[in-house]
């Protein structure tokens, strides 16, 4: 049931655009990105609902294909604030609604 | 400020013996969450509870760990007897009553080495 999320890592200049996809092989109820800094806890970042719209936070962005039970984060002109790692989290439409988290993408951003 | 507190934020154990989790989720918040974190695994979750109750604990190994919400104000995650392997950084999350669909706060977690 964990999602899967690419790609691993990233490093990007200043400045630069990133994405990063996660994706489940079952029918999701929600999408959930959370952004981690070293030794840190991980903070919530958005969620995409089942139905619901493309989500925004300053400069991140996130979708959400329900047909292909994808998300996407898009990051624009990164800053230097953005470095960490980001995990998508999902809930199915099945079950206990429990929220999974893929493996993490490492992103770096440098000068 | 409302937090998410555990406690002990690092913990060093020896092989075979117990260990004890604790974590006080936001007030109000009625499901916690309690995940693993290695550098293999990622977060795994362990275990979480709606209104104290146990919804899933299927990815807890069941012969050595378990999950209790004795109150509203406590969650208490505990290895006996613990082993190396179960070194990780444990993370408990509170959420409120949209629950999943709403935000989780997560404490800063507990850093567990078992020698």
């Amino acid at each position: 049931q964990q999602p899967v999320q690419s790609p691993q890592a990233v490093i990007l200049r200043e400045g630069e655009d990133a994405v990063i996809n996660c994706s489940s092989s079952k029918a999701l109820y929600s999408v959930h990105w959370y952004r981690q800094k070293h030794g840190e806890a991980p903070v919530f970042l958005m969620i995409l609902l089942k139905g619901g719209e493309q989500k925004g936070h300053e400069k991140i962005s996130a979708s959400f294909n329900e047909k292909k039970q994808q998300s996407s984060l898009y990051l624009t002109a990164s800053q230097l604030s953005y470095s960490g790692t980001y995990f998508c989290g999902t809930a199915i439409i099945q079950g206990a609604q429990k929220l999974v988290f893929g493996q993490g993408t490492r992103l770096t951003i440098n000068p | 400020d409302a937090r998410v507190t555990q406690t002990p934020r690092h913990k060093v154990t020896e092989m075979g013996q117990e260990v004890t989790m604790r974590c006080q989720p936001i007030l109000g918040h009625n499901t916690v969450f309690w995940y693993r974190q290695t550098m293999m695994q990622g977060l795994e979750l362990l275990a979480y509870f709606r209104n104290r109750a146990p919804l899933d604990d299927s990815g807890m190994p069941k012969d050595r760990f378990s999950a209790e919400m004795p109150d509203a104000t406590l969650a208490t995650l505990k290895i006996q007897p613990s082993e190396p392997r179960d070194s990780a950084v444990y993370f408990c999350a509170s959420g409120g009553l949209a629950g999943i669909t709403g935000e989780l706060f997560f404490g800063e977690g507990s850093r567990l080495t078992v020698l």
